[in-house]
């Protein structure tokens, strides 16, 4: 069973400038949800997506964006990137909504 | 808004004995609570979970005490081993939800 992988690890980025992050879920889970974690917080809710269709989304800004493919796979766009946006950023996969995540490493995303 | 907190940042215990930590809610909805662990450069790990239903649930050394009346969880580990030093976060959600809220973690070290 293949867990829960994300790309790149880790991310060094400008202020303005745009990223995109990548979430390959765990094998027969087909929900997939986005979270921000800020040093010394605890992860926080960005959005979820199900059958390639955003499911609920956090106190995050537009700028924030998703897709989720086919597969399952997804990625999480920032545009716009502000130096507050420096954090982890977690991928977590459930076979359905509401059941337990299993996360991935993340990525570290620095915004200088 | 943090729905679900957890006051104490870090805890030491010596091995052997028993590790509890403590998360505290908010939100009386929530029905569905979990403990996830996390070492450095890893994502969050599932640990252990209980129903609203209940108010214990054991898994070997792990067991999870919930209190509804007091909107109280606590992990009980016993007995603690120096591979349990890891940053713990509590985390919970709505069965009809599609985020958990999660608690800015607890550090613990198991001193050998």
């Amino acid at each position: 069973e293949t867990g829960v992988t994300q790309s790149p690890t880790h991310l060094i980025k400008t202020r303005g400038q745009q990223v995109t992050l990548r979430c390959s879920s765990q094998s027969g889970h087909n929900t997939v949800s986005w979270y921000q974690q800020a040093l010394g917080q605890g992860p926080q809710f960005i959005f979820q997506y199900y059958r390639e269709e955003e499911n609920g989304r956090g106190n995050f800004p537009p700028r924030f964006s998703g897709l989720q493919f086919p597969n399952y796979s997804s990625e999480l766009n920032v545009n716009a990137l502000e130096l507050d946006d420096s954090a982890l950023y977690l991928c977590a996969s459930s076979r359905i909504t509401g059941e337990k995540l299993f996360f991935g490493s993340g990525t570290q995303l620095s915004v200088l | 808004d943090q729905q679900v907190k957890q006051n104490s940042p870090s805890l030491s215990v010596q091995e052997g004995r028993i590790s509890i930590l403590n998360c505290d809610y908010t939100n009386s909805m929530f029905d569905y609570f979990l403990w996830y662990k996390k070492y450095p450069a890893e994502g969050p790990t599932f640990l252990i979970s209980i129903s609203s239903i209940k108010d214990k649930n054991e898994d070997g050394r792990f067991t999870v005490f919930l209190n509804k009346s007091a909107k109280h969880l606590s992990l009980h580990i016993v007995p603690s081993q120096p591979g349990d030093s890891a940053v713990y976060f509590c985390a919970a959600n709505r069965a009809t939800g599609n985020q958990f809220y999660f608690g800015t973690g607890t550090s613990l070290t198991v001193i050998p």
